[in-house]
């Protein structure tokens, strides 16, 4: 299995507060992505990484924000947590962020906002 | 817009018949295709992929038909074991530089019934 850990894998929190979460890896892999699932949606990209200071937003990135100072570590962070943003959240890596290369998926955190 | 679409949300197949799991696109720009397994509080797995070059990519009890005419793939597993329950994402994605992202489908659902 590809080095991904993730943290906290479960988290409930209130509404407007910041929450962070953390994906670290140890494949030294140059591409990190935050998905986030949700039923009848699938996976959504929210934010990207292709190297360190290096992101770019996904699909649905409003809310969310990101950083990565270390090739191993992407954080998100909600600033100001929402009912919506109610979902769980995998971290996904790869070596070469190609479209036909295949991504490595942590185990997901679910983050309940009420 | 969806751009890969899984219309069947869930199948129910019984223990060593064949389980056909559909999946169309349209962006024509996708080159590259992968399927997923998730098991529930896990991850999504790499299964299988195909490229664009190819219409079948076979491993082991898996198999993978694309029709690029008809924007279509399919998953096929044979026999299909209770093991296979799981959701299975279909994704595209192109091979060119600077496509740094997957699409996903919504998913769907396989029971294998033993």
């Amino acid at each position: 299995d590809a080095g991904i850990t993730q943290s906290p894998r479960h988290k409930v929190t209130e509404t407007g507060t910041p929450v962070t979460l953390r994906c670290h890896q140890t494949e030294n892999h140059r591409y990190m992505y935050w998905y986030r699932q949700d039923p009848g949606h699938g996976l959504r990209l929210i934010h990207y990484s292709y190297g360190v200071k290096d992101t770019d937003k996904g699909e649905v990135s409003d809310g969310y924000s990101v950083s990565r100072s270390k090739t191993e570590d992407f954080l998100l962070t909600l600033e100001s947590a929402t009912s919506s943003q109610t979902s769980v959240y995998f971290c996904a890596i790869s070596e070469d962020g190609r479209g036909d290369t295949e991504a490595f998926f942590g185990q997901g955190t679910r983050l309940t906002v009420v | 817009d969806q751009q890969v679409k899984q219309n069947s949300p869930s199948l129910s197949v019984q223990e060593g018949r064949i389980s056909i799991l559909n999946c169309d696109y349209t962006n024509s720009m996708f080159d590259y295709f992968l399927w997923y397994k998730k098991y529930p509080a896990e991850g999504p797995t790499f299964l299988i992929s195909i490229s664009s070059i190819k219409d079948k990519n076979e491993d082991g009890r898996f198999t993978v038909f694309l029709n690029k005419s008809a924007k279509h793939l399919s998953l096929h597993i044979v026999p299909s074991q209770p093991g296979d329950s799981a959701v299975y994402f279909c994704a595209a994605g192109q091979s060119g530089a600077g496509s740094y992202q997957l699409t996903f489908g919504k998913g769907t659902k396989l029971s294998v019934i033993p």
